[in-house]
């Protein structure tokens, strides 16, 4: 199946930094959704985006929809240790019942 | 809130056995899924249904079969439990196609010794 392209794979910055991360596909998607994995959990839903464009925020936390929809973006502000973890994007066709998962990037935040 | 609960955290067994995953939703999803995770390969999936008694093979599921026979509850089985089927197994849901989320119950640790 396919997977999608997530960049950066790995993240190491200092507490109060800014974080970017991206998604990318070859394919066109209807839904976006970003989610963090805390080490031995399952991952959690952080934001869920559905439409070209559209940018939404959770907290700290703001992704885009991308407009071309083959890409999608994550963004964390004023990080902080808690923010450790791994983030999964995921994507969704209009007519198919799978989610695609990009291959994740794990954040370390140094205090 | 919502909700997807996998029987079990930890799972210890040995080669050979026959493994049961339970997973369940309260969410009224007519979707749902069984991906194994493993370092450096990301979500794999291993089989999803998408209605009572419908199944369809994801990418890899050689080894694993699936039953549901209810709407609420999900069920991996590995029929002869291999060391290399040690791994992270995580359960989801989802609405059907169109805009929706999956959610993801807590997972599941399987070591086959």
């Amino acid at each position: 199946g396919q997977q999608l392209n997530q960049s950066p794979q790995s993240m190491f910055i200092q507490e109060g930094e800014d974080v970017s991360m991206n998604c990318t596909s070859s394919s066109i998607f209807n839904t976006w959704l970003w989610y963090k994995q805390d080490p031995g959990e399952g991952p959690v839903l952080l934001i869920a985006l559905y439409k070209a464009g559209e940018l939404t925020s959770n907290g700290r936390l703001t992704a885009q929809f991308g407009i071309t929809r083959k890409d999608s973006f994550l963004n964390i502000s004023a990080s902080i240790p808690s923010d450790v973890g791994i983030y999964f994007c995921a994507g969704r066709t209009n007519t198919g019942n799978q989610f695609y998962f990009g291959t994740g990037t794990s954040l370390t935040v140094i205090p | 809130d919502v909700k997807v609960t996998q029987s079990s955290r930890y799972l210890v067994k040995r080669t050979g056995e026959k493994v049961f995953l339970e997973c369940v939703q309260d969410m009224d999803h007519e979707n749902m899924f069984w991906y194994r995770q493993d370092p450096g390969l990301g979500l794999r999936l291993i089989y999803f249904s998408y209605d009572v008694k419908m199944k369809e093979k994801g990418d890899i599921p050689e080894g694993y079969s699936v039953s549901r026979e209810k709407k609420e509850r999900f069920s991996l089985i590995l029929e002869s439990a291999s060391t290399n089927q040690t791994s992270m197994y995580l359960c989801a849901s989802s609405l059907p196609q169109g805009f929706s989320e999956a959610f993801f119950g807590q997972g599941t640790r399987l070591t086959v010794v």
